[in-house]
């Protein structure tokens, strides 16, 4: 299984700040990288596909980046319904694995 | 707008069968894989496995011996059985579709999960 990394783990930020976090797997996986946002007691949402591509309907503050095995998501003014967890996963082989998440909040 | 709906019960004891059912509405469940998760509580999100509409089915090869998903298109229905369970089979449960436009496990679909606690 390809292991796959976050950091952090979780970060303060306030209402207009840019976020990054990061996610790294464990071995290359060329662009096969999906971003999720989960809030509490919701099924997880599609942010990102193919490391850098917006799933329809989500906003622009919103992007990624990123190839092989080090990979970022980008929240470029943070608003109030983006408090949330983030998944990273690959979709470059079976099975599909996860990051830990990385839980962002109100400073 | 497709929708997924998981049902099953939600208290399952130790070494027994767990057994989820997931209903599609909004669209055909042909031409699409149809894929389980679980999310133990507080933990990250676990691939279980998918069946495609044809009936071929992956498993996760840490449940596989365990593990059955099925179909029946006749209902929109697909289904999950894990059997022999423990204490660590429990989490919420979330049936999916994939969004093949994105490719392979790109998950565009998502039911809203349902918790199956294992307890005697």
């Amino acid at each position: 299984d390809i292991q796959m990394t976050q950091s952090p783990s979780s970060l303060s930020a306030s209402i207009g700040d840019r976020v990054t976090i990061t996610c790294r797997a464990g071995q290359r996986i060329s662009t096969y990288l999906n971003w999720y946002q989960q809030k509490p007691g919701k099924a997880p949402k599609l942010l990102i596909y193919y490391a850098s591509n917006l799933h329809n309907g989500v906003p622009s503050r919103f992007s990624g980046s990123g190839s092989g095995t080090d990979f970022t998501l980008t929240i470029s003014s943070l608003q109030p319904e983006d408090f949330a967890i983030y998944y990273c996963q690959q979709s470059y082989s079976t099975p599909p694995t996860f990051g830990p998440g990385t839980k962002v909040d109100i400073k | 707008q497709v929708q997924l709906q998981e049902s099953g019960p939600g208290l399952v004891k130790p070494s027994e069968t767990l057994s989820l059912n997931c209903t599609v509405s909004g669209g055909s469940i042909s031409g699409y894989y149809w894929t389980w998760f679980r999310q133990p509580p507080g933990k990250g999100l676990e691939w279980i496995g998918y069946v495609y509409y044809t009936g071929n089915t992956n498993y996760n090869p840490s449940l596989k011996s365990r593990v059955t998903i099925y179909i029946d298109t006749s209902k929109n229905q697909f289904s999950l059985k894990l059997n022999s369970v423990t204490a660590a089979d429990t989490a919420v449960y979330y049936c999916a579709r994939d969004s093949p436009d994105y490719g392979d496990y790109v998950i565009g679909y998502w039911g809203q999960g349902t918790l199956v606690t294992v307890s005697s």
